[in-house]
């Protein structure tokens, strides 16, 4: 049963574009909705998160857009780089326990 | 601090084999937890712990077995290994919150690639 749906599953763009990334997840008990970032080769690192108190949320070039009432949250990657090339994942949290996204593979394109 | 370690980074097992997958932390952290990170599936979480000596399974626990002795280290055990355990294995720790309730935010280790032939 997979509780978070990541699409799309890879995203290519151009530098400077926007790359932009969904999940809708299904557990209303979810409370915490983080987006990790990933390397070949390394482990995920958390970029940002969000609670479902507000709406959206902004650091630097990355958004997060959270819509509670249609159960759906993106990602937003402004003015994208080459060095944003990485997987991406969305996940939902609910006591503290992390239930991921399939994973979005960004390639941006220099 | 080291943060959260694994080893080994590379491991090629027989099946039937068992090994030990190795993962520490010094940042004291309470909430450990293990994943598998299977292409097209993201990370599933197969077992954790809130503490030493509490574990408890995830997702998918079938086939593993963890202990935690002390808040440093989780180990994961293979018992028999199967092709089907062919994955990459991050091992998590999480901060402490307020009143001892674990934050949300989870550290991951650099990982362990496994094939089970």
């Amino acid at each position: 049963q997979q509780q978070v749906k990541q699409s799309p599953q890879s995203l290519i763009v151009q530098k400077g574009g926007i790359s932009i990334i969904n999940c809708a997840y299904e557990n209303t008990a979810f409370d915490y909705f983080p987006w990790y970032q990933q390397f070949p080769g390394k482990g995920p690192a958390l970029l940002i998160a969000i609670r479902p108190d507000v709406s959206e949320k902004k650091e630097g070039r990355f958004t997060i857009s959270f819509n509670k009432s249609a159960k759906q949250f993106s990602l937003h990657i402004m003015d994208s780089q080459p060095g944003d090339s990485a997987t991406y994942f969305c996940a939902a949290s609910s006591w503290g326990q992390l239930t991921f996204g399939s994973g979005t593979q960004l390639t941006v394109l220099p | 601090n080291a943060g959260v370690t694994q080893t080994p980074k590379f491991q090629v097992l027989k099946t039937g084999q068992s090994m030990t997958l190795q993962c520490a932390q010094d940042m004291n952290h309470e909430y450990m937890s293990w994943y598998r990170q299977d292409p097209g599936m993201g990370l599933r979480l197969i077992h954790y712990s809130v503490g030493a000596g509490i574990t408890d399974q995830g997702e998918v626990p079938n086939g593993y077995n963890v202990s935690r002795s002390t808040t440093e280290d989780f180990p994961l055990r293979l018992l028999s290994a199967a092709p089907s355990q062919t994955s990459v294995y991050f091992c998590a720790s999480t901060p402490p919150g307020l009143a001892g309730v674990s934050t949300d935010t989870q550290y991951f280790g650099p990982g362990t690639r496994l094939t089970v032939l």
